[in-house]
């Protein structure tokens, strides 16, 4: 079975500071990854995803994120972060003969971002 | 993104009522979801169609049951409604283009409280 542990829960950082939100995944079979953000009272939006091809992954809003096979990590990375940046951004991982197109979200990393 | 409604936004009702969410798609996408968010617990799969009157169980399905007997409309019931099913309800659509998986479009959420 698979499974997706965002490691932080919170997250506080000072705007146009540097940020990562980490997430690991366990899956015996190859996968997918996304990166979904959620802004208070609306639904998730997604920020990015990796089906195969390069491991650097560019998403909206200046977001990236880095594919590691080895280690089993899908961390998300900004160089600068907004004010705006804060909301609930949530790892998720979906198996690649998975015809249904099931997705396994992580628990949520809350980034919140001071001026 | 999708064109996605859910429907009612907001309902509380009391526990061992029946309680119908509806989502709407108009995307003629293939694949529809409905997750239930907590806190703690990121976003879990309750039950999803891969077509109009095929449906199947996810993570935490008991308690609940669906149908669709359109490809626009996915519905999501609690035969007799618990405090523990008290969630934001989400739906959400997969084009699934080719088998492959794909993004998947979230709708609004519903705020469902039972007394």
């Amino acid at each position: 079975a698979q499974s997706v542990t965002q490691l932080d829960s919170q997250v506080p950082v000072f705007e146009e500071a540097p940020v990562e939100l980490r997430c690991n995944y366990s899956s015996s079979v190859s996968v997918y990854l996304f990166w979904y953000v959620q802004y208070p009272n609306q639904g998730l939006q997604l920020l990015l995803k990796y089906l195969s091809g390069s491991t650097l992954v560019k998403g909206i809003n200046g977001f990236e994120a880095e594919f590691n096979k080895s280690q089993t990590s899908f961390h998300l990375r900004k160089p600068s972060v907004h004010i705006s940046d804060t909301a609930e951004y949530f790892c998720a991982v979906s198996v690649s003969n998975n015809q249904g197109g099931k997705l396994i979200f992580g628990q949520g990393t809350e980034l919140s971002v001071k001026p | 993104d999708a064109g996605i409604t859910q429907s009612p936004r907001h309902k509380v009702t009391e526990t061992g009522t029946p309680v119908t969410l509806r989502c709407h798609q108009t995307e003629n996408h293939r694949y529809m979801y409905w997750y239930r968010q907590d806190p703690g617990h990121g976003l879990r799969l309750i039950h999803y169609s891969y077509g109009v009157k095929d449906t199947d169980k996810g993570e935490v399905s008991d308690g609940y049951s669906v149908s669709r007997s359109k490809t626009e409309d996915f519905l999501l019931t609690l035969e007799s409604a618990t405090s523990s099913q008290t969630s934001v309800y989400f739906c959400a659509t997969n084009g699934l283009a080719g088998g492959r998986t794909d993004t998947q479009y979230f709708g609004p959420g519903t705020r469902l409280t039972v007394l």
